[in-house]
């Protein structure tokens, strides 16, 4: 049964880096998806954030104006999101998904709270 | 950016009704790029309905998507106890992807 499991620190100070990892477990990421980030703030609805390809190829939202890298961690079956100079308003669940071939998320990690907070 | 925005904002209604949700886009949408999610409290979403019409193994046949370039519907044909929930649509046909604002299935 493929699973993805978000990890990594849950608060996180203003103006730092988060940095969150997806571990995929029975499926490699070396194979034709794209693997993805979508945040949600407490009580509010989703935004994606964006998603990267087998490859390593990135597509962003705009939204972020360049505060985001995502990469790929082949060789340990993993993916990352690294936010930069986060505030209050990065406070947020994040899931990471695979993006599969239907234009679809059909598969998503539990999620992870980050606050960001001093 | 496409807009989406999903109507009602709440929808109160009794278990074995039958439930219509909306989303509407602000420009045209391939339907093969419309995809709804499920959401119960403290869970991921979950995807329903892809290609604006198609289910996933495992989705029961009670829901059902429709629709095409602006206008899309999901509708739950005898709502069970489980499906109360939020349920939001998400448009991947262009950059960057967004999704409508949810609507929430809630019993009356």
């Amino acid at each position: 049964q493929v699973q993805l499991q978000e990890s990594g620190p849950g608060l996180v100070k203003p103006s730092d880096t988060l940095s969150l990892t997806c571990d995929v477990s029975s499926y490699s990421i070396n194979t034709n998806n794209y693997w993805g980030w979508i945040r949600q703030s407490p009580g509010k609805g989703l935004e994606w954030i964006g998603y990267l390809t087998y490859s390593g190829g990135a597509y962003y939202n705009p939204s972020l104006e360049g505060r985001a890298t995502m990469s790929l961690e082949k060789s340990n079956n993993q993916f990352s999101l690294k936010l930069s100079s986060v505030s209050a308003v990065d406070t947020a669940f994040y899931y990471c998904a695979r993006w599969h071939h239907t234009n679809a998320f059909d598969l998503w990690g539990q999620g992870t709270l980050v606050t960001v907070s001093s | 950016e496409i807009v989406l925005t999903q109507s009602p904002g709440t929808l109160s209604l009794s278990p074995g009704e039958r439930a219509t949700l909306s989303c509407r886009a602000s420009q045209s949408v391939s339907s093969d790029y419309l995809t709804w999610y499920q959401q119960k409290p403290g869970r991921a979403p979950r995807l329903l309905i892809y290609g604006a019409s198609s289910r996933p193994t495992g989705i029961p046949h009670r829901f059902s998507g429709s629709g095409s370039g602006t206008d899309f519907t999901l509708t739950i044909s005898r709502l069970e106890p489980e499906d109360f929930a939020l349920y939001y649509c998400l448009q991947a046909v262009s950059s960057p992807l967004t999704f409508g604002g949810g609507t929430k299935v809630e019993i009356k």
